[in-house]
């Protein structure tokens, strides 16, 4: 157990629906991240969030949407996905997402996702 | 890119240390090197991160090279739940941020 938990941990959805990724961390942190990863591929970064503010977004289909109500939970919202998109999203965080200093990121289950 | 190269794949006998290499010759100086494991279809579990001197904790030691342009990670008595996929990165610092650099990583069988 990391302190970062995952729901659903599977989910399956046709490209039509809306679904979204929950994400929560028992550790006090104050950044959170998404990352997704495809099948033999790398992990990629996709959403940042520090004390509750987006700082990044790599390039991520709109089709994705986050949200960060507090700085204990993160979601990902989904809708119109494609069958590409079917991977393992995995949700982290850290004290803070910040370049001094060795900041730790901590990484929940990941939620297997399959659009069909 | 990934600013790490890992051997695809390694085997280790049980009991045995496994010793994991891990080269990153372009690494800046205050970047740090983190591991971290991945089992099957489970999220990256956090093993043990350096800058520049030896580290070691209750999962792994880190052997990071003078010139910090390669390091290695020992698993001093490796049993099959050490089986997994093994990430060495590059914290690469930008903006005032940072980013992970996730490569390929080393897939640790450790055998019976």
């Amino acid at each position: 157990e990391t302190g970062v938990t995952q729901t659903p941990r599977h989910l399956v959805m046709g490209m039509t629906n809306k679904k979204s990724l929950k994400c929560e961390q028992h550790l006090g942190h104050n950044a959170m991240y998404w990352y997704k990863q495809s099948a033999k591929k790398p992990l990629e970064l996709m959403f940042v969030y520090n004390f509750k503010e987006q700082t990044e977004n790599n390039s991520v289909p709109s089709r994705f949407s986050p949200e960060c109500p507090n700085s204990s939970h993160l979601f990902l919202h989904l809708h119109t996905l494609q069958p590409e998109d079917s991977a393992l999203y995995l949700c982290a965080s850290s004290l803070a997402h910040l370049a001094g200093g060795s900041d730790t990121q901590y990484f929940g289950p990941g939620t297997r996702l399959t659009v069909l | 890119d990934a600013k790490t190269t890992q051997p695809t794949s390694m085997d280790c006998a049980e009991g045995r240390a496994a010793n994991l290499p891990c080269n990153h010759s372009t690494i800046s100086g205050n970047e740090y090197v983190y591991w971290y494991r991945q089992i099957h279809s489970q999220g990256p579990q956090y093993i043990i991160h350096g800058l520049k001197n030896n580290e070691t904790n209750e999962m792994a030691s880190l052997i990071i090279t003078e010139d910090r342009k390669s390091s290695t990670l020992i698993l001093p008595h490796a049993t099959l739940r050490d089986t997994a996929v093994y990430y060495c990165i590059v914290r690469v610092s930008a903006s005032g941020t940072y980013k992970y650099i996730f490569g390929t990583g080393t897939r640790l069988k450790v055998l019976a």
